[in-house]
């Protein structure tokens, strides 16, 4: 069975600390790795997407890696606005069966 | 342009009814997928259309089904509610084939079920 393992569940941050958010994974036939952001009351929003291990994606202050068995979202120099729930998720499988399946999240508190 | 659409926002239910959920993808997204978000089990995939046909399942009851139609709006219905099926179902949709781009969310319909 797929698993995804995001660690550490909460992450508290003076503004302007750096630090990473670790997503591992176990499944067959990766297909891409996405990191989403989510907002209390909000749905998911999307970030990136990581399709083979060596990739990297980046976004203002956000920089996501792959490796084959796990992923990183590096944050730098974060902002209080940077405050929400990080989830990683994979999608995996082959031919007509694939499927998507989520980590737990980590709760980032970013303070002033 | 507009977003992915779901309706109702919030809904309470009572035990044994049945519910359906509505979801209005972006425009021309032919994929549409379903997930449960609970606090204790977070994200839980439900199901995924793409062209009016169901690609996947996941490892829900068969109380809760889905559709898509030809515009590629979705709907998914509950039969005989439990409480344990309170959570905030959440909608997807993507413009690539399996969400391999992303998917956009929408913001999610709250259903109490007492």
């Amino acid at each position: 069975e797929d698993q995804v393992t995001q660690s550490p569940e909460a992450l508290r941050l003076q503004e302007g600390e750096s630090s990473s958010l670790n997503c591992s994974y176990t499944v067959s036939g990766l297909r891409g790795l996405f990191w989403y952001r989510q907002d209390p009351g909000k749905g998911p929003e999307f970030l990136f997407t990581l399709y083979s291990a060596g990739e990297e994606k980046e976004k203002e202050r956000l920089k996501a890696t792959l490796t084959k068995k796990e992923s990183f979202l590096h944050i730098t120099a974060p902002k209080p606005e940077d405050s929400a729930t990080y989830l990683c998720a994979v999608q995996a499988g082959s031919g007509g069966y694939q499927k998507v399946t989520f980590g737990t999240g980590t709760k980032l508190q970013v303070i002033p | 342009k507009a977003g992915v659409t779901q309706t109702p926002r919030y809904l309470i239910k009572t035990r044994g009814q049945q519910v359906t959920l509505s979801c209005s993808p972006i425009s021309g997204h032919r994929s549409v997928s379903w997930y449960q978000q609970t606090p204790g089990q977070g994200l839980q995939f439900l199901f995924e259309y793409f062209s009016e046909t169901q690609r996947n399942k996941g490892n829900f009851p068969g109380r809760f089904s889905g559709r898509q139609f030809s515009n590629s709006r979705s709907e998914m219905n509950v039969s005989t509610l439990e409480l344990g099926d309170s959570a905030l179902y959440l909608c997807a949709s993507s413009l690539e084939d399996r969400g391999i781009g992303g998917y956009t969310f929408g913001s999610g319909t709250r259903l109490t079920v007492v």
